[in-house]
């Protein structure tokens, strides 16, 4: 069965504190894997698609890293803003698009 | 471009009661679906779209009704509302199902209560 776990659940960081979510993931043939982030009442926005082992994608202080059976997003010296739900989801060869979702990382950045 | 707009925001509902939850997109996206946000439980997909005139189930279907008229509207009919059913809602939409281009985006959501 295809599934997703993120871990850790919550995540509480200083601001200028850098540190890694984690994405494992189990899927009978990676399409891609997707990382979303959400804030409170608003639907999930579309951040960086990983579509291969070695790959890494970066945007402002946030990089995107994937492995056989797991993704880390890094973030860089984060600052207040940067607090968020990050969400991962996997697609699979022969999904038809759809996506299979982890329960999420809830990040707080302190100032 | 709007992108992917759904209708209401807000919903009180009575048992029982049946509505439809509007999504539109305008990026001539072929590929469309619902899915539904529970506390602890993550997203969960409902129903899916690969095209006008194709609909398909997902992960938790029952109780929902889909239909795909034209590429730009998704919407969602809840037939005859449960408890059960109180959640956020949130339609996306992507380029391609097949090839790159298939990051979905997604509306605002759909807040629904039933009591």
């Amino acid at each position: 069965e295809d599934q997703v776990t993120q871990s850790p659940e919550a995540l509480r960081l200083q601001e200028g504190e850098s540190s890694s979510l984690n994405c494992s993931y189990t899927v009978s043939g990676l399409r891609g894997l997707f990382w979303y982030r959400q804030d409170p009442g608003k639907g999930p926005e579309f951040l960086f698609t990983l579509y291969s082992a070695g790959e890494e994608k970066e945007k402002e202080r946030l990089k995107a890293t994937l492995t056989k059976k797991e993704s880390f997003l890094h973030i860089t010296a984060p600052k207040p803003e940067d607090s968020a739900t990050y969400l991962c989801a996997v697609q699979a060869f022969g999904s038809q698009g759809n996506l299979i979702f982890g329960k999420g990382t809830k990040l707080s950045v302190k100032p | 471009n709007a992108g992917v707009t759904q209708t209401p925001k807000f919903q009180v509902l009575k048992t029982g009661q049946s509505m439809t939850l509007q999504c539109a997109q305008d990026m001539n996206h072929e590929y469309m679906s619902w899915y539904r946000q529970d506390p602890g439980m993550g997203l969960r997909l409902i129903h899916y779209s690969v095209g006008a005139g194709i609909t398909d189930q997902g992960e938790v279907p029952n109780g929902y009704n889909v239909s795909r008229s034209t590429t730009e509207d998704f919407p969602l009919r809840l037939l005859s509302a449960a408890p059960s059913q109180t959640s956020v809602y949130f339609c996306a939409s992507s380029y391609s199902t097949t090839a790159f281009g298939t990051e979905a985006f997604f509306g605002q959501g759909t807040r629904l209560t039933v009591v």
